[in-house]
């Protein structure tokens, strides 16, 4: 089992941005999948989480109308977007799936994609 | 600004136990809610789960590390210290107020 993330992305601010994330070893349908973001030398904080049997999607506040996710079931990839992105949305970005079931821990990672913002 | 609060650092002798806590509120740790997860992060690396469901832990997880609960507060004890427990730990709990979990600040754990 594994979620394997796209590569590292520089942007200008204002650009548009997508990233993915490929799971590989399950059934993709079977349990949600979401992403977290790591500003660098900061904490993690949840970002958005999809369903993708269902797409019933969950956001963080802070992050609700900043960024869209969503997932496509027929390539087991999981997405994150952004119309304009902002040099504040400088950070890595994990996926990460709950096996077990949503809030019972992310047991599987991926292995990060760093986006910058920089004009 | 996360809604737990973890001490920024935390540190013990190789052999020896530290405990990190975590404090939230009746919306989240202390709201009836068995979702408490901790995760280790060490440098470069994506974050691995220690504990899920407060004290559980994934196959694999040394028994060096256990998890529990009281009120408002969540604790990750590490037994037995090692030179590679060193790393970024980070609790993790449901929130009913948005109806997803949030993260604490993380603490920094130096082994000395």
């Amino acid at each position: 089992v594994q979620l394997e993330q796209s590569g590292p992305e520089v942007r200008e601010p204002g650009e548009s941005l997508k990233i993915s994330c490929k799971a590989s070893g399950y059934t993709f349908t079977h349990s949600w999948i979401g992403w977290v973001r790591q500003v660098p030398g900061k904490g993690l904080e949840w970002v958005a989480v999809v369903d993708p049997h269902s797409s019933d999607v969950i956001y963080s506040p802070s992050f609700q109308g900043q960024v869209t996710i969503s997932a496509e079931w027929a390539i087991a990839t999981a997405f994150l977007q952004w119309s304009h992105v902002r040099s504040s949305d400088t950070a890595v970005y994990y996926c990460a799936r709950p096996s077990r079931g949503l809030f019972h821990g992310l047991d599987i990672w991926g292995q990060g994609t760093l986006v910058t913002v920089s004009s | 600004q996360s809604v737990l609060t973890q001490p920024p650092s935390a540190s013990g002798s190789v052999g020896q136990s530290v405990t990190i806590s975590c404090t939230g509120s009746s919306s989240d740790i202390g709201g009836g809610y068995d979702f408490v997860s901790w995760y280790q992060q060490h440098p470069g690396k994506a974050p691995t789960l220690l504990i899920f469901d407060v004290n559980k832990r994934p196959f694999g997880v040394p028994d060096r590390f256990s998890g529990s609960k009281s009120g408002n507060t969540a604790s990750l004890t590490v037994s037995g210290l090692q030179a590679d427990d060193e790393a970024d730990y980070y609790c993790a709990a449901y929130g009913d107020t948005d109806n997803l979990e949030v993260f604490g600040g993380g603490t920094k754990l130096t082994v000395l």
